[in-house]
């Protein structure tokens, strides 16, 4: 039981290139989450799924899609990177109230 | 707005105290809130959760108490130990709504050997 995985760990980008982050989990979750994180400012939330086909907007979604195809895959795409989307990536999942977390994806964007 | 506020500063304690962390909120209407751990360079752990109508709760060496007049919630770390060292983070769930945490921006918390 691998919980919630995230790939790529760490990834490297220039400003107007295109990425997709991945996150899985084997819980069979409803909810997934994509957070980001910055110094300062916590943890704030992207973009949400409350289960496979739907998807709705968080805190923080311009620049940023969302696609949840199937029940245990949520992926966040970047369609032009902007440096303003320097951070860490947190995928999350829940069925109840507490969220299971992976262990985050750092972006630099050039 | 609805805002949710913990000391940004880092709260330094000597290897054994009780080490005591504060959530503020206002605008809120709470159903539950939780409170995780976050270690460098990973995500953040579920610690312990606790509900509007819920005053204290305890899991081992960790209690939250929560005061919705006050519109407050503390967490404890009796007998603290430099493991405990890391950042705590509360999340405020909202009644009425998705129940979607909102995160805090954290407590950094360093116990001293």
């Amino acid at each position: 039981n691998a919980g919630v995985t995230q790939t790529p760990k760490f990834r490297v980008l220039k400003t107007g290139q295109s990425m997709t982050l991945l996150c899985a989990q084997d819980m069979n979750h409803e909810y997934m989450y994509w957070y980001r994180q910055d110094p300062g400012m916590g943890l704030r939330l992207i973009h949400y799924s409350v289960g496979e086909g739907t998807t709705a907007k968080g805190e923080v979604p311009d620049g940023y899609n969302v696609s949840r195809l199937k029940k245990q895959n949520f992926l966040l795409g970047l369609e032009s990177a902007a440096p303003s989307q320097t951070s860490v990536y947190f995928c999350a999942s829940n069925q109840g109230e507490t969220q299971y977390f992976g262990p985050g994806t750092r972006l630099l964007v050039l | 707005s609805q805002k949710i506020e913990q000391n940004s500063e880092a709260l330094n304690i000597q290897e054994g105290k009780t080490a005591t962390l504060t959530c503020n909120y206002t605008n809120y209407s709470p159903a539950y809130l939780q409170w995780y751990r976050q270690d460098p360079g990973r995500g953040p752990v579920f610690l312990l959760l606790i509900r509007e109508n819920e005053k204290e709760k305890r899991k081992e060496r960790l209690k939250v108490t929560f005061d919705t007049t006050l519109k407050q919630s503390l967490f404890h770390i009796t007998a603290s130990q430099p493991a405990d060292s890391a950042t705590y983070l509360c999340a405020l769930s909202a009644s009425g709504g998705s129940y979607i945490p909102t995160f805090g921006r954290g407590t950094s918390l360093i116990v001293h050997p």
